[in-house]
């Protein structure tokens, strides 16, 4: 089964400095996912890394992929207040791509 | 991109009740569909697969009896909470998958369930 594991829970961060949020997870995963969620909300898709060595970039974000590691990282570059949000990785499995869900982060950035 | 709709998208109502959420693909057909549970300040929890025409699969620890899914056609599931209590209050959210082996699950935008 997979377990999906998210560090740290809650990040407060300055506006215009660098952080990096970590996806641990427990077994192979054939893909992994980063989504958004504003409050009341419901999900934003951010990326899908299919390989290890995987890397995507959207404007301040940037998300890897070390499938050896079983690690996922989503760096956040010079923050900005708009990037404030909770941030959920999650790692599909098997062929009825079921999603598990990582613990969530919510970052705050402050002005 | 592809667009899934839930509606309501917030109810309240009785405890006893019965309570009907649909979930629609409104571009794509959708053969597998997923609902979810959150509570607040929770991450999502899967509850079932919704497969078209053929019986939901259950997560371990998700009463059957209680969220009764259907997935009539390619486009529209349904959850059905069924003698809602207060401990079913929570926001609840499905996905859907574009065709077969699809590698991207596009999420509804939620309905907030409040049981009195």
């Amino acid at each position: 089964e997979l377990k999906v594991e998210q560090n740290p829970l809650f990040l407060s961060m300055q506006e215009g400095k660098n952080y990096t949020i970590y996806c641990n997870y427990s077994t192979t995963s054939d893909r992994l996912y980063w989504y958004r969620q504003d409050p009341g909300k419901s999900l934003e898709s951010l990326f899908v890394l299919l390989s290890n060595g995987a890397v995507k970039q959207e404007g301040r974000l940037m998300a890897s992929l070390d499938t050896k590691a079983r690690l996922s990282t989503l760096h956040i570059t010079a923050a900005v207040h708009d990037l404030s949000a909770t941030y959920f990785c999650a790692g599909l499995t098997g062929t009825a791509s079921k999603l598990t869900f990582g613990t969530g982060t919510r970052l705050q950035v402050t002005l | 991109g592809a667009v899934v709709s839930q509606h309501p998208s917030r109810v309240i109502c009785k405890s006893g009740t019965s309570v009907k959420i649909e979930c629609r693909s409104l571009d794509f057909q959708a053969t597998t569909m997923f609902w979810y549970r959150q509570f607040p300040k929770q991450s999502l929890m899967l509850m079932a697969t919704s497969n078209e025409g053929s019986k939901a699969t259950y997560e371990q620890g998700v009463e059957k009896d209680k969220f009764l899914i259907n997935h009539a056609s390619l486009t529209l599931s349904t959850l059905t909470v069924t003698s809602a209590h207060p401990e079913d209050s929570s926001f609840y959210i499905c996905s859907a998958i574009a065709g077969a082996g699809g590698e991207t699950q596009y999420f509804g935008p939620g309905t907030r369930l409040l049981v009195l």
